[in-house]
């Protein structure tokens, strides 16, 4: 499993967008990439998920470049409720079961 | 229904007592499996099960016994536990292993005294 590296925190304010890149540069070809959030006392929440290029949801958008060896998740327009933890995860779509969480990026959203 | 329910939410136990922690989806999920999370760092993998067996056991000592009675039902039991495994206990479930997307509970927060 590849392993990910992200900014430890960031702050931002309400109403801004807010991008959290993530560095994975040993990932293998097969490999996609999911972004987690987690508020303080409760289970992760799945954001999105991608291969390449761009994917948007009703939350969030994925950039993935070319060489796939880091992605960005842009959340625009965050409010104080997106405080949280965010994480990234390369994820391996066979071989098994392993889902390995990195350290996380804590965004503060300021009023 | 992307539910995982976990009960109980708080629990206190004693070093020699006996619990259980208690998991259930009705998603129609094969894989299921339990996280460990401490304050402040990330959920860490403790076992997982696949279509009601043992697939993956994290090197978890064996105060944790994980069961699996049926495709809905995991469950986690605590004996002899000790205060350093005071955390929160993370329940979830995926379709399959194979890199479909896990969701989560809510957690048990687990205190040992």
């Amino acid at each position: 499993l590849a392993k990910t590296t992200q900014p430890i925190s960031m702050d931002s304010y309400e109403g801004q967008e807010v991008n959290i890149t993530c560095s994975h540069n040993n990932i293998a070809t097969n490999d996609y990439i999911t972004w987690y959030q987690q508020f303080p006392s409760q289970g992760p929440r799945f954001i999105i998920q991608g291969y390449k290029t761009k994917v948007t949801n009703e939350v969030a958008s994925l950039f993935i470049p070319a060489d796939r060896k880091s992605s960005t998740l842009s959340l625009p327009r965050v409010s104080l409720s997106d405080t949280a933890v965010y994480y990234c995860l390369v994820v391996a779509p066979t071989g098994g079961f392993k889902t390995i969480f990195g350290a996380g990026t804590r965004l503060f959203v300021k009023a | 229904d992307t539910e995982v329910t976990q009960t109980p939410k708080h629990l206190v136990m004693g070093m020699t007592n006996k619990k259980s922690l208690k998991c259930e989806q009705h998603m129609g999920h094969r894989a299921m499996y339990w996280y460990k999370q401490k304050a402040k760092k990330p959920p860490e993998l403790m076992f997982v099960y696949s279509y009601e067996k043992l697939s993956i056991n994290e090197s978890v000592p064996s105060r944790f016994s994980p069961e699996c009675p049926n495709s809905s039902l995991l469950n986690l039991h605590l004996h002899a536990l000790q205060p350093e495994d005071s955390a929160l206990y993370l329940c979830a479930s995926s379709l399959t292993g194979s890199g479909n997307t896990i969701y989560f509970g809510e957690g048990s927060w687990l205190t040992v005294v």
